[in-house]
């Protein structure tokens, strides 16, 4: 059974940094992998999208990596803005015979960046 | 605009009283699927539908109902809501029933409370 799991479950820094999010599945059997942004009571937006063949993607300041064989992905944000202060979720879409196109979420990490 | 849109983003009801969140998409998606998110749970797959006329129970269907008459819509129904079932709910939706190589697209969410 596929299980994801997001450390920290909350991380603070000041405006500027560079900093690390990370994500880690059980089964490598995976078609992708993607981070999302939920803001506090709202949807949620798809930021980047891994295919398993790919090691990594970039959107602007984000950029995700992907390693299948440890079963690990980070998020990395470059120069963080306090516009950036969200909860990142990584999701896994379930995999094989019995898929029901349902994605696998972490728990997510809530980012607060700070003036 | 591409989007799901859902209905009513806000609902405080009581133990009992029959109610109904719309779903719809414009993007002509075969797949559509609703998610409940609740602390330390993360999000949990409640319905999801195949196509038209095809509907099947995700991780966590007791106490709902859904229909898929229409290919844009997707409506959640709770018959007798009770107290558990105070989450907040995504309706979501792909071109690709497996997500292998496509996301899917959330609503906004509903925030229901049910006393």
């Amino acid at each position: 059974k596929q299980e994801v799991t997001q450390i920290p479950a909350a991380l603070s820094v000041p405006e500027g940094e560079n900093l690390v999010l990370n994500c880690s599945f059980t089964d490598s059997a995976i078609y992708n992998l993607q981070w999302f942004r939920q803001d506090p009571g709202k949807g949620l937006t798809s930021l980047l999208l891994i295919q398993s063949s790919q090691r990594e993607q970039t959107s602007g300041r984000l950029n995700a990596s992907l390693d299948k064989s440890s079963g690990r992905s980070t998020l990395y944000i470059a120069a963080s803005q306090p516009g950036d202060s969200a909860t990142y979720l990584c999701a896994v879409p379930k995999h094989g015979s019995s898929n029901t196109g349902k994605l696998i979420f972490g728990q997510g990490t809530t980012l607060q960046v700070k003036p | 605009e591409a989007q799901v849109t859902q209905n009513p983003r806000y609902l405080i009801t009581v133990t009992g009283k029959k109610l109904t969140v719309t779903c719809s998409q414009n993007m002509n998606h075969e797949y559509m699927s609703w998610y409940r998110q609740d602390p330390g749970l993360g999000l949990r797959q409640i319905y999801y539908s195949m196509n038209v006329e095809v509907t099947d129970k995700g991780d966590v269907p007791e106490g709902y109902k859904v229909s898929r008459k229409e290919k844009r819509n997707f409506p959640l129904i709770l018959e007798s809501p009770s107290p558990n079932q105070t989450s907040l709910y995504f309706c979501a939706s792909s071109s690709d029933k497996v997500l292998r190589t496509d996301t899917q697209y959330f609503g906004p969410g509903t925030r229901l409370t049910v006393l």
